[in-house]
């Protein structure tokens, strides 16, 4: 079965550090998302992105985040300088429909210290 | 945020017998809703959707109910196996589900089935 495969499974880094974190969505998927979750709180949305470009980012994608699908197949998350509130578990996501469900990847554990 | 709340963090349900799960929003926009589970170290994976043209929505043991005056929506799974033991999250979205994947998750609860 086809699945969404994230790397690193776990990142630990120093605050002011910029991390990128992979994502290969599913192969015939055209919608791809960033979602995070910090512990003991919400899946919270980030980022969508379709035809190489953002369709919609919430307030905390700011200025330090940025998307990229730099081929064919990998969709990135980067964080420019990580902040100690940066330390959560990011989630890609990718759908083959504008509508509908997403398929989740196993996540990305960030550590910032 | 509290638009889409699921005010039961655990359930506790015997083996054979049925899972409710319940969820509650508050943003009349959201007309696209969505169960999902959860097992550790893992990411969601999709359970059953609902639109709002619909109150009901069955998948085999799972079905999802809505309740659009009230701004709620239940899962119920039936029977309940110990593998169903994970977190449920209700997710809702708006516009036909069509905003771009943007879903708004609940809490999240956590489903314990006892052999």
């Amino acid at each position: 079965e086809p699945e969404v495969t994230q790397t690193p499974s776990h990142q630990v880094t120093q605050m002011g550090q910029e991390v990128i974190l992979r994502c290969v969505p599913i192969s015939n998927h055209l919608y791809f998302y960033w979602y995070r979750q910090i512990l003991g709180q919400k899946v919270e949305f980030l980022v969508s992105f379709y035809n190489n470009e953002i369709s919609e980012k919430s307030e905390i994608f700011d200025d330090q985040f940025s998307v990229e699908r730099p081929d064919g197949s990998n969709f990135t998350l980067k964080i420019r300088s990580t902040k100690l509130e940066d330390s959560a578990m990011y989630f890609c996501a990718s759908n083959g429909k504008m509508a509908g469900e997403l398929f989740f990847g196993e996540g990305s554990r960030l550590t910032v210290l | 945020d509290q638009q889409v709340k699921q005010n039961s963090p655990s359930l506790s349900v015997q083996e054979g017998r049925i899972s409710i799960l319940n969820c509650d929003y508050t943003n009349s926009m959201f007309d696209y809703f969505l169960w999902y589970k959860k097992y550790p170290a893992e990411g969601p994976t999709f359970l059953i959707s609902i639109s709002s043209i619909k109150d009901k929505n069955e998948d085999g043991r799972f079905t999802v109910f809505l309740n659009k005056s009230a701004k709620h929506l239940s899962l119920h799974i039936v029977p309940s196996q110990p593998g169903d033991s994970a977190v449920y999250f209700c997710a809702a979205s708006a516009n036909g589900g069509t905003s771009y994947g943007k879903l708004t998750f609940g809490q999240g609860t956590i489903l314990t089935v006892h052999p």
